[in-house]
């Protein structure tokens, strides 16, 4: 069965940097694109990027361009997001989800908190 | 980038129907047909209900149904039941900057 477990979150302060990972089973990684999804405490869902099956196409959210970084690795089956320049509102679970046809995502992870405080 | 609008709070009786709007612009909701529904348990991730407005994956009852009309698209729950209390998002792909945008949320309680 399809599995996505996320880690790597965990409490930076201000202007630090984190990286997420996201290990993927249960299905053929390389055929498929990823997003990056994450939900403030309390809060909506916020989409935060994508990234192509072979990596050569990569969207993000104009809040965390510049600073984010997706990328994966097919032959570890896994998913990153280098987060650098944290600010307090980058708190939040960053979920990883498969994404199916056209822009919906058919399978998440259980999520990541990040937490950004000094 | 604005958030697609949808109620705050939606609530119905077991055996009813309610239906939740997703409300955007041309350049979103209004302009392609990549909406999405997910259902959202307190403490779980979101589950993919509908998507590409009216399609359901696999597994998800054909209770759930979708449709758009304009810049509106809408999910409607029929034969509610208590196990559909949860909070219901939509999203789209937008031709702005940021490709996908969602919505804020509805929470539905079933009385």
């Amino acid at each position: 069965q399809v599995q996505l477990v996320e880690s790597g979150g965990g409490l930076v302060k201000p202007g630090g940097s984190l990286r997420l990972s996201c290990a993927a089973s249960g299905f053929t990684f390389s055929d498929h694109y990823m997003s990056w999804i994450r939900q403030a405490p309390g809060k909506g869902l916020e989409w935060v990027s994508y990234i192509s099956s072979s990596g050569s196409t990569i969207y993000y959210a104009d809040s965390v361009k510049g600073r984010f970084t997706i990328s994966r690795d097919n032959a570890k089956n896994s998913l990153y997001l280098q987060m650098n320049s944290l600010r307090g509102e980058d708190t939040a679970v960053y979920y990883c989800a498969r994404q199916k046809s056209g822009w919906a995502n058919d399978y998440w992870g259980q999520g990541t908190l990040v937490t950004v405080s000094s | 980038q604005s958030a697609l609008t949808q109620p705050a709070s939606v609530s119905g009786s077991p055996g009813q129907s309610i239906t939740i709007s997703c409300t955007g612009t041309s350049s979103d909701v209004g302009g392609y047909n990549y909406v999405s529904w997910y259902q959202q348990h307190p403490g779980k991730a979101p589950k993919l209900m509908i998507y590409d407005v009216s399609n359901r994956p696999s597994g998800v009852s054909n209770r759930f149904s979708g449709s758009k009309s304009g810049n509106t698209a809408s999910l409607t729950i029929s034969g509610l039941q208590a196990e559909d209390e949860a909070n219901y998002y939509c999203n789209s792909y937008t031709s702005s900057s940021t490709p996908v945008v969602f919505g804020g949320g509805t929470k539905l309680t079933v009385l």
